[in-house]
C-alpha cells in the first residue's frame, strides 16, 4: 500500500471489555513495531517483528497485551480486560529493515470508560 | 525508561526566527533519527544521522551530533507557522534492541 494503515481510527470501549486493533504495514516491510503514545508524553515501545524471526516483546507492559503477525504483514495488538490506563493512541510503523527509518500509520485513539 | 531527553520542552517563537531543539541520550547508539509529530497523530520522519556523522543538513534542517556528549541538536531555519508541531528524537542502540527510544518531545509553536 502507500502508507501504513491502521484500524479503527478510534475505538471507544468499557473497562472489562478486548480490544483488537489491526496494523497493515507498507508492502515489502519486513520489520513492524507496536508503540503506544498517552497525552502529552513521548512513545512507549510495545513490540517489534522483524521477518521470521522471534518478536521483541519487551516492551508488552502486562499479560493482558499481546500481539501477532500473519504471514510477515498484517499485526494485531490484542489488549485484553481493558482498563482505564490503556487509553492512547497506539501507533504502529514498519520499516524495510532493522536500524532505518521507520513510516507510521495515523495511529489508533483507544479510549476506555 | 526513555532514553531521550528533548529540551527545551516547549519553545515558542515568532515566524522567520530560528528553533533549536536538543537531544540527550544515555547510551552508545547506531543512529539518531528526529522525527515530527503533528497533533497528536503518525509520525514523520525528518533526518537520520548516522554515530560517525557530525552534520548533517536536508532543506532548512540542519541536525548535529556529539558523541562524546551523548547529544544531538535540531535547528529549523526560517521557521514558518506550518513548522509547529511536536519533534521527537529517537535512537538505535548500539549492539541492543533494534528498537527507536524516543524522548518525550520539544512542542514547537511557531506563530504567524
Amino acid at each position: 500500500g502507500a502508507g501504513v494503515s491502521q484500524s479503527p481510527s478510534n475505538k471507544v470501549t468499557e473497562k472489562g471489555k478486548d480490544v483488537e486493533l489491526r496494523c497493515d504495514p507498507i508492502s515489502g516491510h519486513t520489520a513492524l513495531y507496536w508503540y503506544r503514545q498517552r497525552l502529552g508524553q513521548g512513545l512507549e515501545f510495545l513490540i517489534y517483528f522483524q521477518g521470521n524471526s522471534a518478536p521483541d516483546k519487551s516492551g508488552l507492559p502486562s499479560d493482558r497485551f499481546s500481539a501477532e503477525r500473519t504471514g510477515g504483514s498484517v499485526s494485531t495488538l490484542t489488549i485484553q480486560r481493558t482498563q482505564q490506563e490503556d487509553s492512547a493512541v497506539y501507533l504502529c510503523a514498519s520499516s524495510l529493515s532493522q536500524r532505518t527509518i521507520q513510516y507510521f500509520g495515523a495511529g489508533t485513539r483507544l479510549s476506555v470508560l | 525508561s526513555q532514553q531521550g531527553e528533548e529540551d527545551p520542552q516547549a519553545l515558542s517563537i515568532q515566524e522567520g526566527e530560528n528553533a533549536t531543539m536538543n537531544c540527550s541520550y544515555k547510551t552508545s547508539i547506531n543512529n539518531l533519527q528526529w522525527y515530527r509529530q503533528n497533533s497528536g497523530r503518525g509520525l514523520v520522519h525528518l533526518i537520520l544521522i548516522r554515530s560517525n556523522e557530525r552534520e548533517k543538513h536536508s532543506g532548512r534542517l540542519r541536525v548535529t551530533l556529539d558523541t562524546s556528549k551523548k547529544s544531538s541538536s535540531l535547528l529549523i531555519t526560517a521557521s514558518r507557522a506550518a513548522d509547529t508541531a511536536s519533534y521527537f528524537c529517537a535512537t538505535v542502540w548500539q549492539g541492543g534492541s533494534e528498537k527507536l527510544v524516543f524522548g518525550k518531545g520539544t512542542k514547537l509553536t511557531v506563530n504567524p
